[in-house]
């Protein structure tokens, strides 16, 4: 069965410091693998996906995800966090035959001026 | 082009009422999908609906809970008996498709439910 695992429920980083959410997926199949950030009050909205093409992966807002099989790993990056970045962030892995997601419990980013 | 459309986004209901909770998808969309988030935690998906048809409720719990989807209108979910632990963000995601798992889901804004 697909799950996945977010390290660290609450990340801070200072303005212009490097982002780095951690996240580790277990699936018997290749997954698909999904990024969701939310804002306080709102609903999620997708910053970028992996489909098995390119194991780099750009999203929106300057996020980035690299897909790597050997370590089950779909870590989100960005090189410089900015203020608005603050919101909490979720990684998710669908089913192979569905659009069905299971998500992480997320990880809160802080971002300290 | 609209988004998913949830009403209302915040409702609140003694125990024992009922709480009927609203979805339209996105024009187009005939796929929809409902998530629970509890209070520091993550979405967990409740039940998977095409129009008029239940596709996979594995999800939902098994009493007092029902969704349905018709042919015209929005997409219910229903909790009849409402607890204090029903308290929660309820969402909802559509897709045009029933999709490969590739698919990108549009969530709405959420309802959020407390039971007083």
């Amino acid at each position: 069965a697909q799950s996945v695992t977010q390290l660290g429920s609450h990340v801070s980083v200072s303005e212009g410091a490097l982002v780095l959410l951690r996240c580790n997926y277990s699936s018997s199949v290749p997954p698909y693998l999904f990024w969701y950030v939310q804002y306080p009050n709102q609903g999620l909205q997708l910053l970028l996906k992996y489909t098995s093409a390119a194991t780099l992966v750009k999203g929106i807002n300057g996020f980035e995800a690299e897909f790597k099989k050997s370590e089950t790993s779909f870590h989100l990056t960005k090189p410089s966090a900015h203020m608005s970045d603050a919101a909490e962030y979720f990684c998710a892995v669908s089913k192979g035959n569905t659009d069905k997601l299971i998500f992480g419990t997320g990880t809160r980013l802080q971002v300290f001026p | 082009n609209a988004g998913v459309m949830q009403n209302p986004r915040h409702l609140v209901r003694r125990r024992g009422q009922e709480a009927r909770l609203r979805c339209s998808p996105m024009k187009g969309h005939s796929h929809v999908y409902w998530y629970r988030q509890l209070p520091e935690e993550g979405l967990k998906f409740m039940v998977y609906l095409q129009k008029e048809n239940i596709i996979d409720e594995s999800g939902m719990p098994k009493e007092r809970f029902s969704a349905e989807f018709p042919k015209e209108g929005p997409s219910i979910l229903r909790i009849q008996q409402v607890v204090r632990g029903d308290s929660a963000a309820y969402f909802c995601a559509s897709s045009p498709t029933r999709g490969t798992g590739d698919t990108e889901a549009f969530f709405g804004q959420g309802t959020r439910l407390t039971v007083v």
